[in-house]
């Protein structure tokens, strides 16, 4: 079964903190997303990548960055939190063969104090 | 850069009516996909139809595709309460990510 796992559920962090969210996928996926969801304004795509090594910005990538080391995990990192980024931060991966079908994970709720 | 629109943004029905969801976008996608998404949770991929289709089922949902009018509208047909969601359409252009719409919240009831 496809499965693309998050590191936390819940996150609280305070402003100015560096924060980590990992995400891992057991899917042998090429490409791999990072989202945001806010009330009212659906999904926005931070960044995504490719391949190894490899990110493309996405709509909103500013005050995020990105890593991906290893093809299965996929981290965004936020340099120095700020409340404006409190949000839902999905993750997904997919195959470009299987016609970009997109997989999640169960999110992480952040909160920045 | 959202691409799909959904409407209605929300829709109340009870249980055993159908619920339809329009998505519209603006430039030509090789694929157009609806997701669903429990309250709190990740996105799931329900059905994905092609450019060249016009029609495609997977047990009660059906999902049409009018390339002309850039539109697609999303059918489920006999609702039940555990249909209680957001719908999400998504279209896909090679080259680029996807782009999901703003989704609709169906709410069945009882």
């Amino acid at each position: 079964d496809v499965k693309v796992t998050q590191s936390s559920r819940y996150l609280v962090k305070r402003t100015g903190e560096k924060v980590f969210l990992e995400c891992v996928q057991d899917m042998d996926h090429e490409n791999m997303f990072w989202y945001r969801q806010d009330p009212g304004l659906g999904l926005r795509l931070i960044y995504f990548s490719y391949d190894v090594k490899m990110k493309e910005k996405g709509d909103i990538p500013e005050g995020y960055s990105v890593s991906r080391e290893k093809k299965e995990r996929f981290s965004l990192i936020l340099e120095s939190a700020s409340t404006n980024q409190t949000s839902m931060y999905l993750c997904a991966s997919s195959l470009f063969a299987q016609e970009n079908i997109q997989y999640f994970g169960a999110g992480t709720r952040l909160s920045v104090l | 850069s959202q691409q799909g629109e959904e409407d209605p943004q929300a829709l109340s029905i009870q249980e055993g009516e159908n619920a339809t969801m329009n998505c519209s976008y603006k430039t030509s996608i090789n694929n157009l996909q609806w997701y669903r998404q429990n309250s709190g949770r990740g996105l799931v991929h329900l059905i994905l139809i092609r450019s060249n289709e016009r029609e495609k089922h997977s047990g009660r949902l059906r999902v049409t595709l009018d390339t002309s009018k850039k539109s697609s509208s999303l059918l489920i047909t006999a609702s039940r309460a555990a249909d209680t969601a957001s719908y999400f359409c998504a279209t896909f252009q090679a080259g680029t990510a996807l782009i999901f719409g703003k989704g609709t919240t169906l709410s069945v009831s009882s």
